[in-house]
């Protein structure tokens, strides 16, 4: 099946300034890569997804990259603000097994410090 | 739409004892995910259901763990006997075309259970 690792596992960034979360999958086979966004105690809901016939998306603050070759993708958020602190999960649709399913990250805690 | 409605929204319970969590899909959505999230684990998939038929329980820990699907409007995961070890958020999700087609998953609140 597909393996997703993510990087960092934390990440303290001052507001104003951007900030990186990387992902890399093993399964050449994965098209759909969701980003999640987890505040504390909440449910994790999507806040981006990129499919692997574009490179790059972006709205407003936030933008996936997406490297098929290199088999990683990225999660940018500019101008970051205080409430942007929550955990982003990354994740990539495994297609190369016939049942589909949704391989998540370990995480990555965010907090932006004011 | 009220979105994913999970139930209970917290259970401590003590071990060995049995431990039914719910959940209530989106209306007209016809896969339904459940989810355990750990500090040590992270998030896991338990098991799923498209037009309430198990698809891939592969993802449940053990036959102390168990999930129904009976109508398209419900869903139960079961745990007997519970064990400390259990402790954990428990997520029902739901999505319209499923996980192979790439559509947006949506989160139940969770239910946070506690076994001791």
């Amino acid at each position: 099946g597909e393996n997703v690792e993510q990087h960092p596992s934390t990440l303290s960034v001052q507001e104003g300034d951007s900030a990186v979360i990387k992902c890399t999958y093993s399964d050449s086979a994965s098209n759909y890569f969701p980003w999640y966004k987890q505040e504390l105690g909440k449910r994790p809901q999507l806040i981006i997804d990129i499919r692997s016939n574009v490179g790059e998306k972006k709205d407003q603050r936030i933008a996936v990259t997406l490297n098929k070759t290199a088999k990683h993708f990225s999660l940018h958020i500019t101008e970051t603000q205080p409430e942007d602190s929550a955990v982003y999960f990354c994740a990539a649709l495994d297609r190369g097994s016939t049942l589909g399913r949704l391989y998540f990250g370990r995480g990555t805690q965010l907090t932006v410090w004011p | 739409d009220a979105g994913v409605i999970q139930s209970p929204r917290h259970e401590v319970t003590e071990m060995g004892q049995e431990v039914t969590l719910r959940c209530k899909p989106i209306s007209g959505h016809d896969y339904l995910f459940w989810y355990r999230q750990t500090m040590m684990r992270g998030l896991e998939l338990l098991i799923y259901f498209n037009n309430n038929v198990p698809i891939d329980d592969s993802g449940m820990p053990e036959d102390r763990f168990s999930a129904k699907m009976p109508n398209a409007s419900f869903s139960t995961l079961k745990i007997q006997p519970s064990e400390p070890r259990d402790s954990a958020v428990y997520f029902c999700a739901s999505s319209s075309t499923g996980q192979t087609t790439g559509n947006t998953i949506y989160f139940g609140e969770g239910s946070w259970l506690t076994v001791v």
